[in-house]
Order: C-alpha cells, then sequence, then structure tokens
C-alpha cells in the first residue's frame, strides 16, 4: 500500500543554519507529494507541493524536489530562523481515491 | 476569503456521551474530509464527502462515528457513546474539483477530550 516515511524528530538547529528533513514514499503510479506545517497551537497549513517527477515545490524559502528514482520529496531551507519552529508533515495523494497519506511528522526546534 | 472553519475548537465530554463536531469548508470547494490525528502522529483517514455524497467510509474507526453532509455544504461528525479512546483532534479539511494538484486545505480542527 501508500505509504510516507520521515525522519524522526525532534531536529534542533541554530538560527541561520541549513535544514534538511528527509521524506521517503511508497506510491503506485504517480502520486502528487506535499509538505504540510503545524505551528504550535494551529491547524494544519499547505507549505508547498510537487505533482510529477522532477517539479520542485518552494513557498517561504522551504523548497522540495520530487524524486521519483529515489522516491523522495525531501524539504530544505538555506538559512531557517525561530520562526520556523514547528512540527512538519510530508504527505502523499494517490489520486485515485483522495485521502492524503501521512508521515508521522518532524518537530523543528530552532535556537537563536 | 474565509478558510475552513471546525466548531467546537475544544469539547470535554464523559464517556458515554454522544457528541457532534461541525465543519464549514471554503465556500467553492465541493469536496471534503474528515481525519483524526492523536498527539504525535500525523492525521489519519476518516471519511470523504463530493458535494454531498459520501464516497468513502470504510475508514471510520467503528459504527459509533457517522458523518454528513446533507446539503452539500457544511459537514459534521458525530461520535456515539464515546471512550476515552477517542480523545483526539478532529480534523477537517477542503478542496475544490478539478484540478491535477489534489491539495487540501485544513481547518484549526477541535480537540476532544473524553474524561
Amino acid at each position: 500500500g501508500n505509504s510516507v516515511t520521515q525522519m524522526e524528530g525532534p531536529v534542533t538547529l541554530s538560527e541561520e543554519a541549513f535544514l534538511t528533513i528527509n521524506c521517503t514514499y511508497t506510491a503506485t503510479g504517480y502520486p502528487s507529494l506535499f509538505w504540510y506545517v503545524q505551528y504550535p497551537g494551529e491547524g494544519l497549513q499547505l507549505l508547498l507541493k510537487a505533482t510529477k517527477a522532477d517539479d520542485k515545490g518552494s513557498n517561504k524559502g522551504f523548497e522540495a524536489t520530487y524524486r521519483k528514482e529515489t522516491t523522495s520529496f525531501h524539504l530544505e531551507k538555506g538559512s531557517v530562523q525561530v520562526s520556523d519552529s514547528a512540527v512538519y508533515f510530508c504527505a502523499l495523494s494517490a489520486r485515485s481515491n483522495y485521502q492524503l497519506i501521512w508521515g508521522a511528522g518532524t518537530k523543528l526546534i530552532i535556537k537563536p | 476569503d474565509t478558510g475552513v472553519s471546525q466548531d467546537p475548537r475544544h469539547k470535554i465530554t464523559k464517556r458515554g456521551q454522544n457528541v457532534t463536531f461541525r465543519c464549514d469548508p471554503i465556500s467553492e470547494h465541493n469536496r471534503l474530509y474528515w481525519y483524526r490525528q492523536t498527539l504525535g502522529q500525523g492525521p489519519e483517514f476518516l471519511t470523504y464527502f463530493q458535494n454531498e455524497a459520501q464516497l468513502e467510509k470504510s475508514r471510520l474507526l467503528s459504527d459509533r462515528f457517522s458523518a454528513e453532509r446533507p446539503k452539500g455544504s457544511f459537514s459534521t461528525l458525530e461520535i456515539q457513546r464515546t471512550e476515552q479512546g477517542d480523545s483526539a483532534m478532529y480534523l477537517c479539511a477542503s478542496s475544490p474539483s478539478g484540478g491535477t494538484s489534489y491539495e487540501q486545505y485544513f481547518g484549526p480542527g477541535t480537540r476532544l477530550t473524553v474524561t
């Protein structure tokens, strides 16, 4: 079946450090891939998306590239800020039934 | 522009009571989804509607759970005879029909505590 695996957290970085959060997936066909972010006490917000192989999604300085050959969609940011502290979820849509399949989430802590 | 709204935001109930949650999707979205999220986990899909039709409900956790979307606008999720294991965040999301990206937009959630 379809599944998403994310690196476990928490990930703790200093401000202005480079961020990578790994995400790999298993799916039949050609899923759409997403990163969502959940700030403390808030709902899930769509951060970025990619719908086909080699697409790069980007938003707010975050980027992720849809790599079909490695079935990966790693999240990166060149210089993190304290305000980026949140839980980040990788998800896929298999399109056939519209539900999103989620990773367990990675808590990111940025220290000033 | 209003996003997805959910009511109530918090609900505390005693075991055995029934609870009902409401979700109002983004107005032009005709697909609506319910998920459950427990602490430290990603959301777990429960059910979804296209307009008023419930197209997937096999993932509802038990027959105590039911959902409706009678006029294709707002939706309700009901849990009957609540149990302590039902304590979780219940999330609603909506999406437009058509398109190719399949992203969903989430409300703030309803946090249920069963005592």
